[in-house]
C-alpha cells in the first residue's frame, strides 16, 4: 500500500508569485483535504476534494484553489503570495463513504515566501 | 463551531515513565471522533489512535491509550513506558461524523523524552 505523498519538499517563492504544490493520495483513497500549518501552531484546514470538487472550505481567500484528478490525486495554488503564506502544506487523503474514514497524512511541503 | 484546546505547551518525561498530554474541546454535536496524532521533526503527521464519541469504552495502541470523558469533553492521551522515539509534537483533533468533514486540530504539545 503506497502511502500519502507530497512533492516539493522545500519551495521558495517571492511575494506576488504563484506556487503549485501536488499531493498523491494513498491507493484506495478518493478524498483529499489540505491544511496549512503555520510554525508553532497546529494545522488549519484549507479545504478538500472529493469526486473532483471542491467539497468543504475552510476560512482562506479565493487566491487558494484547487484540484483533484481522475486518480484523486491533488494540486493546490496559491496566488499572488504573500509574506503570511510561508508555511507547512499538508495534504492529507483518506477513503469517503465507509466508517473507517480516518485522514492519512503526507510529508507536507515547506513554502517560504520571501 | 467547534474548538480544540491544549493548554500545556510543553512536557517532558523520563525514559519508561508514564506522561499523560492533555485535551479538551467544545462541541454541540453528541457524535464525532477524536484523534491524537504525532508530528516528529521530520514533519510527518502520524496517526496514534482515534476514538468514536459513541463509544464509551477508551482507545488503546500497544503503549498508548486515552481517558475520555464526553461529559466534561476532555481526551488525553496517556503515553507508557515512554521512549525516545516517543519525542515529537503532539496534537489533538476532532471531526464530526458527516461525509468529508474536517479536521480541527489544537495547537499541540512538545513532548520531550530525557534518557
Amino acid at each position: 500500500e503506497t502511502g500519502v505523498t507530497q512533492s516539493p519538499t522545500h519551495l521558495i517563492k517571492t511575494r506576488g508569485q504563484q506556487v503549485t504544490l501536488r499531493c498523491s493520495s494513498q491507493s484506495g483513497h478518493n478524498t483529499v483535504s489540505w491544511y496549512q500549518q503555520a510554525l508553532g501552531q497546529g494545522p488549519q484546514f484549507i479545504f478538500q476534494y472529493y469526486r473532483e470538487e471542491e467539497n468543504g472550505r475552510g476560512n482562506f481567500p479565493p487566491r487558494f484553489s484547487g484540484l483533484q484528478f481522475p486518480n484523486y490525486s491533488s494540486e493546490l495554488n496559491v496566488n499572488a503570495l504573500e509574506l503570511d503564506d510561508s508555511a507547512l502544506y499538508l495534504c492529507a487523503s483518506s477513503f469517503s463513504g465507509r466508517v473507517e474514514d480516518t485522514q492519512y497524512f503526507g510529508p507536507g511541503t515547506r513554502l517560504t515566501v520571501l | 463551531a467547534q474548538t480544540v484546546t491544549q493548554s500545556q505547551p510543553e512536557m517532558s518525561v523520563q525514559e519508561a515513565e508514564t506522561v499523560t498530554l492533555s485535551c479538551t474541546y467544545d462541541t454541540s454535536e453528541s457524535d464525532y471522533y477524536l484523534f491524537w496524532y504525532k508530528q516528529p521533526p521530520s514533519r510527518q503527521m502520524i496517526l496514534v489512535i482515534r476514538q468514536e464519541a459513541y463509544k464509551q469504552q477508551n482507545a488503546t495502541e500497544n503503549r498508548f491509550s486515552v481517558n475520555f470523558q464526553k461529559a466534561a469533553k476532555s481526551f488525553s492521551l496517556k503515553i507508557s513506558d515512554s521512549q525516545l522515539g516517543d519525542a515529537a509534537m503532539y496534537f489533538c483533533a476532532y471531526r464530526t461524523t458527516g461525509a468529508n468533514s474536517k479536521l480541527t486540530f489544537g495547537k499541540g504539545i512538545t513532548l520531550s523524552v530525557r534518557p
